[in-house]
Formats: structure tokens, C-alpha cells, sequence
């Protein structure tokens, strides 16, 4: 399968853990972006990758999350000091570069599911 | 797998009818649009887009209309499948953001077989 690849897909974790996604984007895809989707609602923008800068953050992000991707390949989004609200299912989508603004493009991944107990 | 749809407004036909879903936007400089469809534990997958020069677009079984002046757009399925239940999401996005997209609540379609 050479799509979006996230894992884990599933985490429970206790409240102030700290929990780290992976993110594998589809390969030479230079641009990387991470969501957070919460039940009943549409996903919602956290930041954005080109190549290995890190070129917009949402102020949904908040300063315990933090978003890499040393070598413009993966990405790895940590949450510290977990929080109840912090569950959510995390999306991660990417799309090649030069790509036109058209949504058939950005693919994304099934996402990794956090549940904070 | 997990639903992302649990208190979503829900649109309920009969299989073989035509499905209308609709999404109202806020920002005036969106001027991209895209449909999206969400089954259960998957993420988003990309039905159709339109952008802002045009007021319809249509592909296969689906067309989009797009009214500015309300800032309203509709995805219209023709001949509604069982494939076709899953949450439905519009995203809008602004010339200057790249792809960073902006979705809506999203609307739960049920196909009665």
C-alpha cells in the first residue's frame, strides 16, 4: 500500500502521559499537514510541512504539542502532558510538490485515534 | 471502527433516489471548494472540487453547485448507492493558505436498500 501511513492507529493513554504519532507520507510528497478531527465534527487545522519546514501552525496548537519532520520524509506529532480533551482521531495528509490547488491531491491517512482516560 | 459522526445531522433515502447535502461557508475570500466523504475509521477521500469562478461542476453521479452570494455549496448524488452512506464533509479553502483546508460540520447519509 502506498498511501498516507499512520500509526499507531489506536492509543489509550492516562491523562499527562505524553503520546507521539507517526506519520508516513506518501513517497515524494514534499508537503505534509497534521488534523485533529473530534467526534461529530469535520477535521480542523494544526500545521503544515514543506520539506522540513514547519511553515504554519494553527493556535489549536497549543504548547504541548509538537509537530517534526527532521528530514522532510516522516513527521511525528508529540502531545505532552496529555489532557481529556486532547481525544480526537489525528489526520495526517500529504501532497506532491508543484501540485496544483486541487483537492484530488491531498490524500490523507485512516488517522491514529487517542483516548485520554 | 470509531465513528467521526455521532451527533452529525443525518440524511436519510432510499437507495436508487437523489441525495442533496448541503454546507454553508463563512469566509468571503474562500474561493476553492472540495466535497469530501468519510467512511467509518477512514479518513477523508476526495469526491469533487469547484472553484470559485464557476457555480457547477459535475462528475460522475455527483455534481456540485456553488452560490456565492449565499455562500452556500451542495454535492447532488445521482442515483444514491449503499456505498454511498458515510459522512460527508465540505472543506473551503483561501488562495493565499496553500492547501490548508477550513471543513465544515459534516452530514451523515444513510442509503435504505
Amino acid at each position: 500500500d502506498t498511501g498516507v501511513s499512520q500509526n499507531p492507529r489506536h492509543k489509550i493513554t492516562k491523562r499527562g502521559q505524553n503520546v507521539t504519532f507517526r506519520c508516513d507520507p506518501i513517497s515524494e510528497h514534499n508537503r505534509l499537514y497534521w488534523y485533529r478531527q473530534t467526534l461529530g465534527q469535520g477535521p480542523e487545522f494544526l500545521t503544515y510541512f514543506q520539506n522540513e519546514a514547519q511553515l504554519e501552525k494553527s493556535r489549536l496548537l497549543s504548547d504541548r504539542f509538537s509537530a517534526e519532520r527532521p528530514k522532510g520524509s516522516f513527521s511525528t506529532l508529540e502531545i505532552q502532558r496529555t489532557e481529556q480533551g486532547d481525544s480526537a482521531m489525528y489526520l495526517c495528509a500529504s501532497s506532491p510538490p508543484g501540485a496544483r490547488r486541487t483537492g484530488n491531491t491531498i490524500y490523507f491517512g485512516e488517522g491514529s485515534w487517542l483516548t485520554v482516560v | 471502527g470509531e465513528s467521526v459522526g455521532l451527533h452529525l445531522p443525518t440524511l436519510s433515502v432510499q437507495e436508487g433516489d437523489n441525495s442533496i447535502i448541503n454546507c454553508a461557508y463563512s469566509n468571503s475570500a474562500s474561493d476553492y471548494f472540495i466535497w469530501y466523504k468519510q467512511e467509518s475509521g477512514k479518513g477523508p477521500q476526495f469526491i469533487i472540487d469547484i472553484r470559485s469562478n464557476m457555480d457547477k461542476r459535475q462528475g460522475q453521479r455527483v455534481t456540485v453547485l456553488l452560490n456565492k452570494t449565499v455562500k452556500h455549496l451542495s454535492l447532488q448524488i445521482a442515483a444514491t448507492q449503499p456505498g454511498d452512506s458515510a459522512v460527508y464533509f465540505c472543506a473551503e479553502n483561501v488562495n493565499n493558505a496553500g492547501n490548508m483546508l477550513t471543513f465544515g460540520g459534516g452530514t451523515r447519509l444513510m442509503v435504505k436498500p
